[in-house]
C-alpha cells in the first residue's frame, strides 16, 4: 500500500492564480482530512469528509474548496491565492480516530 | 475535544527513557487518548492510544492514571530520530474522526 499520497510537494504561485492539491488513498478509508500547518504551529482542519459526496467545514475553511466523488480521492482547490495561504497542507485518512496523514505539500504564495 | 495540556519542551539523553506528561482533567469516559508525533517538515504519525488501560505497543507505552485526568507517552530508549513534537489529544466519540491538534511537546534528544 502506498498509502496517503500528495501531489505536488512544492509549489509557488502568485496572488491570485488557482490551484487544486491533489490527495489519494489506497487503504479503501472513508474518512479524509486536509489539515494547514503554519509555520512554529500546530496542524488546522480545514476540511473533512466522512465519505464520497458528503464534506465538511473545519476550523479554517475560507479561502478553500474541496470535493470527494470517490472514496480514494480528495482535491483541495485554492481559487483566489493569498500570501496568507503560504503554508504546508497535510491530507489525512482514517477509518476511526487513528488518522495517517501524507507527506504534505509546502506552498507559498508571492 | 477535551482540553488537553502538554509542557512546550522537555529534553532527554539518547539511550534513556523520555517520559512525557498530558494533563486531560475534562476527559469524559468514553473519550480516548491518542498520542501522535510530527518529525520535522513530515506528516505527523500515529504512536498510540489507550481508554483506561495502560498500553505498549513497538514503539511506545501509554500510562493513563486511574482517575484518566492525565497520562504519560513513555519512549523506553529514546533515540535521536525521536526528536520530534508530540501531540496528546483527546477527541470526542464522533462518527468523523475529527482531531484537533494543540501545540504539542517538543522532544530533543541529545546525545
Amino acid at each position: 500500500n502506498a498509502g496517503v499520497t500528495q501531489t505536488p510537494k512544492f509549489r509557488i504561485l502568485k496572488i491570485g492564480q488557482s490551484m487544486t492539491l491533489q490527495c489519494t488513498q489506497d487503504m479503501n478509508h472513508n474518512y479524509m482530512y486536509w489539515y494547514r500547518q503554519d509555520p512554529g504551529m500546530g496542524l488546522k482542519l480545514i476540511y473533512y469528509s466522512v465519505g464520497a459526496g458528503i464534506t465538511d467545514k473545519g476550523e479554517v475553511p475560507n479561502g478553500y474548496n474541496v470535493s470527494r466523488s470517490t472514496t480514494e480521492d480528495f482535491p483541495l482547490r485554492l481559487e483566489l491565492a493569498a500570501p496568507s495561504q503560504t503554508s504546508v497542507y497535510f491530507c489525512a485518512s482514517s477509518w476511526g480516530d487513528t488518522q495517517y496523514f501524507g507527506p504534505g505539500t509546502r506552498l507559498t504564495v508571492l | 475535544d477535551a482540553k488537553t495540556t502538554q509542557p512546550t519542551s522537555m529534553d532527554c539523553a539518547e539511550g534513556r527513557a523520555a517520559n512525557l506528561p498530558c494533563n486531560h482533567s475534562t476527559i469524559s469516559g468514553n473519550e480516548y487518548v491518542y498520542w501522535y508525533r510530527q518529525i520535522h517538515s513530515q506528516g505527523p504519525q500515529y504512536i498510540i492510544h489507550g481508554l483506561k488501560n495502560n498500553e505498549t505497543n513497538e514503539m511506545a507505552s501509554l500510562i493513563i492514571t486511574e482517575d484518566r485526568k492525565s497520562s504519560t507517552l513513555i519512549l523506553p530508549h529514546a533515540t535521536l530520530r525521536d526528536t520530534a513534537v508530540y501531540y496528546c489529544i483527546a477527541p470526542p466519540p464522533s462518527n468523523t474522526g475529527k482531531l484537533i491538534f494543540g501545540q504539542g511537546t517538543t522532544l530533543q534528544v541529545k546525545p
